[in-house]
């Protein structure tokens, strides 16, 4: 079975502090993505990377950044973080084109 | 980019009826349309998946329409079960890029 693991389960910041957002995958895949999950908004896509290093903006980039050095991480880094990022963060994964994401279980964060 | 539209935001049946739920997408080169079910405390997970070149797909109580033309896929399940109760969410992918509903919220009375 293909295991997404997020670091934290909840994790409360305060205003203006940097957030670390980890995800580690175990099946080798290439793709990986950090969504956003607010009420009535569904999944929002933050960022995506379809290899190490490399990244794309999804749709609502604004501050927030990301880092794949491995294949297997990816982070989420929220620079300075704000009330208005108090979410759930979902990451998730695939290896092809078209086939199917497999989600970690969501990190909520609560920005004081 | 591709905007997916979802109705309704809730729904209630009772054990025993059926449930649709529809989602409209915007962009025709779309070619991939899951399907996932959210239970409290827990991502997202895949039900059932549908892809452009397909107009029905079914698995057991669950099955997935898709109208091309219109632009617009349904989940139905049949004889619902309380343990069908959860947020469930369309998406459609093209290329790398896959977005999503803004979710069903179903609710299964026994």
């Amino acid at each position: 079975d293909v295991k997404v693991t997020q670091s934290s389960r909840y994790l409360v910041k305060r205003t203006g502090e940097k957030v670390f957002l980890e995800c580690v995958q175990d099946m080798d895949h290439e793709n990986m993505f950090w969504y956003r999950q607010d009420p009535g908004l569904g999944l929002r896509l933050i960022y995506f990377s379809y290899d190490v290093k490399m990244k794309e903006k999804g749709d609502i980039p604004e501050g927030y950044s990301v880092s794949r050095e491995k294949k297997e991480r990816f982070s989420l880094i929220l620079e300075s973080a704000s009330t208005n990022q108090t979410s759930m963060y979902l990451c998730a994964t695939n290896n092809m084109v078209g086939t199917e994401a497999f989600f970690g279980q969501g990190t909520r964060l609560t920005v004081v | 980019g591709e905007n997916v539209e979802q109705h309704p935001s809730t729904l209630s049946v009772q054990e025993g009826d059926s449930a649709v739920i529809k989602c409209t997408y915007s962009d025709s080169a779309s070619n991939y349309f899951p399907w996932y079910k959210q239970e409290l405390g827990k991502g997202p997970q895949l039900i059932i998946d549908i892809r452009s070149n397909v107009g029905e797909k079914k698995d057991q109580r669950i099955a997935v329409t898709l109208n091309k033309t219109a632009k617009h896929f349904s989940l139905h399940i049949t004889e619902t079960q309380p343990e069908d109760s959860a947020v469930y969410f369309c998406a459609a992918s093209i290329n790398n890029d896959m977005r999503f509903g803004a979710g069903t919220r179903l609710t299964v009375k026994p």
